[in-house]
C-alpha cells in the first residue's frame, strides 16, 4: 500500500550500534504503531503514537525509543542494538485507536550480529 | 496460556479444498480481526467482526461471542491463498491481543 512506507527494508548491524527505522505515511492518520514479529509469537507492540509528540509504550518497549515530530513520520530507535532485537519490524497506521482501518507497512528485517 | 489461540498452527491442503482456521480467545472483546500475511511479509486486514458472519469473495468469517470463538473459511482454495492468517482481538480496554498465526499452504 503506497500510503505507508518503511525504510530500510533490510538491515544488518553490529551489536552495540544505534539503529533507526523509519515509518512514513501519506494518509494523515493520527495513530501509528511499531510492532515486532518473531517466530512462534504474535505481533508484539513496541510503541505507539496518538499524535505529534504523543507516544506511549507497548508490551515490549525495553531497549527501544520512538519519536514523532511530524504527523507523517514515526521513528523507532534501538539505542544499542542487541542480538535479541533481531526481528521483523512492522509499522502500522490507523484512523482510530481500534484496529479498524489499520494499514501495515511492508516490514523491515533487522539482523543484529 | 495465551489469551488468543489459533488452530491449526500449520495447514497444508490441496487446491480446491474447503479450509477452516480457528481462533479462540479468553477475554471479553469489542472486536475480532482476521488478517493475512503474504509470504513477502505484507499484512492485509481481511475482516473485522463483532458478531455474526461476514463474507468477501471466497472468504467467510464467523464469530460466536458466547463461545469466544471465531472461524475463517476459504472456499475453493487456490495456491495464491497460501499465507499466514492471523487472528487479533481488541479487548474492552482497546488493547490488541494477537494470535501467533496459522500458516496455510495450498498445493496445486
Amino acid at each position: 500500500d503506497a500510503g505507508i512506507t518503511q525504510s530500510p527494508r533490510h538491515k544488518v548491524t553490529e551489536t552495540g550500534t544505534p539503529v533507526t527505522l523509519r515509518c512514513h505515511q501519506t494518509e494523515n492518520h493520527r495513530y501509528m504503531y511499531w510492532y515486532r514479529q518473531d517466530p512462534g509469537h504474535g505481533l508484539r507492540l513496541i510503541h505507539y503514537s496518538y499524535g505529534v509528540k504523543d507516544t506511549d509504550k507497548g508490551e515490549v518497549s525495553d531497549g527501544y525509543s520512538v519519536s514523532r515530530s511530524k504527523t507523517e513520520d514515526f521513528l523507532l530507535t534501538l539505542e544499542s542494538a542487541t542480538s535479541s532485537q533481531t526481528s521483523v519490524y512492522f509499522c502500522a497506521i490507523s484512523t482510530t485507536e481500534t484496529l479498524y482501518g489499520y494499514t501495515f507497512g511492508s516490514g523491515t528485517r533487522l539482523t543484529v550480529v | 496460556k495465551n489469551e488468543v489461540e489459533q488452530s491449526p498452527q500449520n495447514l497444508t491442503a490441496q487446491e480446491g479444498e474447503f479450509i477452516t482456521i480457528n481462533c479462540s480467545y479468553s477475554v471479553g472483546i469489542s472486536a475480532l480481526h482476521w488478517l493475512q500475511q503474504h509470504p513477502g511479509g505484507g499484512i492485509v486486514s481481511l475482516f473485522m467482526l463483532s458478531s455474526g458472519k461476514k463474507k468477501h469473495g471466497r472468504l467467510i468469517a464467523t464469530i460466536n461471542i458466547q463461545e469466544k470463538h471465531s472461524s475463517l473459511h476459504i472456499t475453493a482454495s487456490h495456491p495464491r491463498d497460501s499465507a499466514v492468517y492471523i487472528c487479533a482481538v481488541m479487548d474492552s480496554n482497546y488493547q490488541l491481543i494477537w494470535g501467533a498465526g496459522t500458516k496455510l499452504i495450498i498445493k496445486p
